[in-house]
Formats: structure tokens, sequence, C-alpha cells
């Protein structure tokens, strides 16, 4: 079943506001990975994070690693319009051998 | 140069014809993964080979065989396909098969079952 609960679903903002969204889950994680997907593509790796607390920036992205394992966020400060997609969170669980994927969050940004 | 390419791009196909999907990557990667995405968008993990090698066989319907007939390729054939199938299917590859790997992921195969 579900493991990962992502939130929002969707956003829908104004160029050049903030962005935040956040992934939840009741197990732990070794690693998070944050992807983006756009249309008739498939999702393209924007973060990885390995370490709990782990703070990593890209560009005007920026994601963490909870401290609990078991959460993370990601924040795109500034957005402009080519930042619409789909942004997936993906969190290998302890002891497994696979990625879990979150529903996604869908963003929508009006220029 | 396409990383991980997969063909075809569309496949629109009636109830009970047997299909496939193909992927190759020219990464040099060991190891290959289909994923199925639903219309909700929810990616899931079906099938991980490493080096020809199945290593993850989640549970799919064994309608669904993966082949790999070497490492650059692993291709997906689905007999007496069903309405249910129809989704966008994934095919990523990356260095290891720990995870820990960064995947690179195709540009999907949107099937349509009729």
């Amino acid at each position: 079943g579900q493991q990962l609960n992502q939130s929002p679903q969707s956003m829908f903002i104004q160029e050049g506001e903030d962005v935040s969204m956040n992934c939840t889950s009741s197990s732990i994680f070794n690693t998070w990975l944050w992807y983006k997907q756009e249309p008739g593509e498939g999702p393209v790796l924007l973060i990885a994070l390995y370490k709990a607390g782990e703070l990593t920036s890209n560009g005007r992205l920026t994601a963490q690693f909870g401290i609990t394992r078991k959460d993370s966020f990601l924040n795109i400060s500034a957005s402009i319009p080519s930042d619409v997609g789909i942004y997936f969170c993906a969190g290998q669980l302890q002891g497994a051998q696979k990625l879990v994927f979150g529903q996604g969050t869908r963003l929508t940004i009006n220029p | 140069d396409t990383a991980v390419s997969q063909t075809p791009k569309y496949l629109v196909t009636q109830m009970g014809n047997d299909k496939s999907i193909k992927c190759e990557q020219n990464l040099g990667h060991d190891t290959m993964y289909w994923y199925k995405q639903d219309s909700k968008k929810f990616l899931k993990i079906m099938f991980s080979y490493n080096n020809k090698e199945l290593i993850i066989n989640e549970t799919v319907p064994n309608r669904f065989s993966p082949k790999s007939p070497d490492k650059a390729h692993l291709n997906l054939h689905i007999n007496s396909l069903e309405l249910g199938d129809s989704a966008v299917y994934f095919c990523a590859s990356s260095q290891a098969s720990t995870f820990l790997d960064i995947q690179y992921f195709g540009a999907g195969t949107r099937l349509s079952v009729l």
C-alpha cells in the first residue's frame, strides 16, 4: 500500500512566489529523492538526500532530509513559469531494496 | 543522444492482445527497471534487473514478462491485455542496484487498452 504521503496534491501560485511541499511517512527512510516530471516526459532527479538532517540546494531548489528520517521537504524560491510540472518525492525504505514514490504535487504557475 | 529510450511512445490496442515495449540505455548502467504510472500519476516499481538478472519482482500479474537480452536492454512483454493495464510505463536505469544510485527515466510509453 501507499507508504508516503505527499502534500499538497496541487498548488496554484503566482510567478515569483515561493513554493513548499513535503513528504511524510510512518516508516524510516535511508534515502530521499525529489523528482520533477513534465508532460510527456519521465521523472528527472532534482535533489538526492542521503543523511538525516541533510540540507541540499540545487539553484532555487532546497530540500531537507528530516531528522526523524520519516519526512522530507522541497522548497522552490522565486518560482518561474518553467517550474510547472509534477514534483515527486521518493524514498528508499530502511531494509528495502526499492524506491517508494509519493503521489506527486502538481504545480501550476500563473504569470 | 537519448540516455534511456523506450519504444513505442504510444500504444493503442484491443483487450486480449499481446504487446511488447522495448527499452534501451546507453549509459553503461548495470541496473534497469520498469515502473507503472497510473491515471492518478502514482508511480510503482514492477521489475528490476541487475546485469540481466531479475532482482525485484513486485506483485505483478504473470501476464507481464520482462526480458533482458543484455544489460543495456530491458523489454516488457504483456500477454492478454486488460483494460486495467492502461497506464504509462516507464523504463529507468542506474549504475548500481542499491537504490542509492540516481535513476534515469525514459520518456514513457502510454498504453491504452480498448
